[in-house]
């Protein structure tokens, strides 16, 4: 059991705008940043966004973050086949003292 | 370029013990809390360890405590990972993975992994 909460799966059709949800407590998400990340299949993650709404150069703006409170969201929007992957949330818990993960979720293009 | 090369990883005995190292460059290496998070075949991303630039700072997951040890080697650019006591559950992908700032965040790079194989 994940300490952050995302959805299992995700869809969309290639266009499409879809959005990831991470759900957290006080002491990760409302009192930290949160970050995102991309994993390929047989690959390392990738960071896709990190202080909850920034992000690195290279990762294309059709990937934004935000968060409210204890929850967090990651968009992608025009969304295309490459983005078929496993996308986690992450944070600094303040009460675990360590790095929280969310089960991830794996985005199908349809 | 920031890089994060590990090694170390194998197959080992239930009971046994690992050495799992990683190789750091690109970027200043003292002044970034390393990490390092696991990944068992199929399942999610957890994190496992994780070290201050100074080193002076460790902080472990509950599943590893008293177990594993981090240590880093800033003449050297290295960050280590001492696991005993393997258990089957420890079997995973292991990453090294560089904090975004400082110590108590994420991570903005990660290495290509290293498998460790727990299995009699």
């Amino acid at each position: 059991q994940s300490v952050l909460t995302q959805p299992p799966s995700a869809s969309g059709t290639p266009g499409q705008r879809v959005t990831i949800s991470c759900s957290g407590t006080t002491s990760n998400i409302e009192s930290n940043y949160v970050y995102w990340y991309q994993q390929l299949p047989g690959t390392a993650p990738k960071l896709l966004i990190y202080r909850s709404n920034q992000r690195p150069s290279g990762v294309p703006d059709r990937f934004s973050g935000s968060k409210s409170g204890t929850s967090a969201s990651l968009a992608i929007s025009g969304l295309r086949s490459e983005d078929e992957a496993d996308y986690y949330c992450a944070a600094w818990d303040d009460s675990l003292s360590g790095v929280v993960f969310g089960g991830g979720t794996k985005l199908t293009v349809l | 370029e920031v890089q994060l090369l590990e090694s170390g990883g194998g197959l080992v005995q239930p009971g046994g013990s690992l050495r799992l190292s990683c190789a750091a460059s690109g970027f200043t290496f003292s002044s970034y809390g390393m990490s390092w998070v696991r990944q068992a075949p199929g399942k999610g991303l957890e994190w496992v360890a994780a070290i201050s630039g100074s080193g002076g700072i460790t902080y472990y997951a509950d599943s590893v405590r008293g177990r594993f040890t981090i240590s880093r080697d800033n003449f050297n650019n290295m960050v280590h990972l001492q696991m005993s006591s393997l258990r089957a559950e420890d079997t995973a992908a292991y990453y090294c993975a560089k904090a975004e700032w400082e110590l108590r965040v994420p991570f903005d790079y990660w290495g290509q992994g290293t498998l460790v194989t727990v299995s009699s």
